[in-house]
């Protein structure tokens, strides 16, 4: 079975931290995503990426950065957190056609 | 860009019976249309999806329809069990994969 691991379930970060949120896929996929999910609001597209070392912006960019330099790997980086980026991200890859989704990861900024 | 509506915010209906969720999209190119259900502390898992070359596609109980001229699609789900209970969103993608663009979800709750 295809497989996007999210590296942590449910964290909790000070504002004005640097976070990681690391994303790896098994299945060979050139296209990966960061989305985050808000009640109300559904997924918005942070970042996305369809090859190595390429990235492109999604909606809602500001506040944050990504990371490809493997194939199986896609980074989302939150430069300086703050309480507004409270949310759920969820990370996403496909080849082509639907995206298989990671179980998410709960951001808590305090 | 592509803006993605979705309806009802929720909908709650009795064991057996069907449901229906509606999306509308803007942008006449998108011609890739999925569904995902998202069961509480998971990801979204693709159910269903459509191109814009059908009018409709089932899949046991599911199926989902298309409008092109009037740019909605839609899920039906029939004969509701509890197991249906989650969050369904929909999507529309101009079909090159990268622009996928997500409806704000509708939480579905069968009551047995």
């Amino acid at each position: 079975d295809v497989k996007v691991t999210q590296s942590s379930r449910y964290l909790v970060k000070r504002t004005g931290e640097k976070v990681f949120l690391e994303c790896v896929q098994d299945m060979d996929h050139e296209n990966m995503f960061w989305y985050r999910q808000d009640p109300g609001l559904g997924l918005r597209l942070i970042y996305f990426s369809y090859d190595v070392k390429m990235k492109e912006k999604g909606d809602i960019p500001e506040g944050y950065s990504v990371s490809r330099e493997k194939k199986e790997r896609f980074s989302l980086i939150l430069e300086s957190a703050s309480t507004n980026q409270t949310s759920m991200y969820l990370c996403a890859s496909s080849l082509s056609g639907g995206y298989t989704f990671g179980s998410g990861t709960r951001l808590t900024v305090v | 860009g592509e803006n993605v509506e979705q309806h009802p915010s929720t909908l709650s209906v009795q064991e057996g019976d069907s449901a229906v969720i509606k999306c509308t999209y803007s942008d006449s190119a998108s011609n890739y249309f999925p569904w995902y259900k998202q069961e509480l502390g998971k990801g979204p898992q693709l159910i269903i999806d459509i191109r814009s070359n059908v009018g409709e596609k089932k899949d046991q109980r599911i199926a989902v329809t298309l409008n092109k001229t009037a740019k909605h699609f839609s899920l039906h789900i029939t004969e509701t069990q509890p197991e249906d209970s989650a969050v369904y969103f929909c999507a529309a993608s101009l079909g090159n994969n990268n622009d996928m663009r997500f409806g704000a979800g509708t939480r579905l709750t069968v009551k047995p």
